[in-house]
């Protein structure tokens, strides 16, 4: 089991460009997240999905759109790139009704000048 | 709004000797508490967890104590070794909210050799 993997790792933006991130999980996850790590402000929840064609906003969605349109794929979205979103973004998932282990992806480092 | 809110910000400690990394919450409608690890370039990852009905769990060098009156847990890492080295994030999930998790803004634990 490769568990939650990302593509792409590093990524350098220009300012109004787009870009969509991609997550993958090979669990059978039903629910699915990502978030924004930035430094002093721990992990920051942006969308979410509890299902496959399904998705919510979570504490930070401006800026951001996803899409589940597969149950093991969870993208998200820049459609206009601004300096405020540099940021680590991080995959997880987690089985349904479980309130156990979200399991991280490795992150994507995106930089945006 | 932040829900969560952890202390120290950072923390250097001598091997061999105990990290204490406190968290205090606001909400009551939480009903689990995980403290995950995250090692630089990669995923946080779940080092332990407790339900509110229970006052301490302890795993090996680490344990958590709770304290439900004053919405207050932490982790304790006794014996610290230098591979302990790494940022710490206390998290709390909802009662009910698909599962999301409310991270702690972090700490970085460095252990001294």
């Amino acid at each position: 089991n490769a568990g939650v993997t990302q593509t792409p790792k590093f990524r350098v933006l220009k300012t109004g460009q787009s870009m969509t991130l991609l997550c993958a999980q090979d669990m059978n996850h039903e629910y699915m997240y990502w978030y924004r790590q930035d430094p002093g402000m721990g992990l920051r929840l942006i969308h979410y999905s509890v299902g496959e064609g399904t998705t919510a906003k979570g504490e930070v969605p401006d800026g951001y759109n996803v899409s589940r349109l597969k149950k093991q794929n969870f993208l998200l979205g820049l459609e206009s790139a601004a300096p405020s979103q540099t940021s680590v973004y991080f995959c997880a998932s987690i089985r349904a009704s479980y309130a156990g282990e979200q399991y991280f992806g490795p992150g994507t480092r995106l930089t945006v000048t | 709004q932040q829900q969560v809110k952890q202390s120290p910000q950072s923390l250097i400690v001598q091997k061999g000797g105990i990290s204490i990394i406190n968290c205090a919450y606001e909400n009551t409608a939480f009903d689990y508490f995980p403290w995950y690890q995250q090692f630089p370039g990669k995923g946080p990852a779940l080092l332990i967890a407790i339900r509110p009905d229970v006052s301490e769990k302890k795993e090996g060098r680490f344990t958590i104590s709770f304290n439900k009156s004053a919405k207050q847990f932490s982790l304790h890492i006794m014996d610290s070794q230098p591979g302990d080295s790494a940022t710490y994030f206390c998290a709390a999930t909802p009662i009910q909210g698909a599962q999301k998790l409310v991270f702690g803004q972090g700490t970085r634990l460095t252990i001294n050799p």
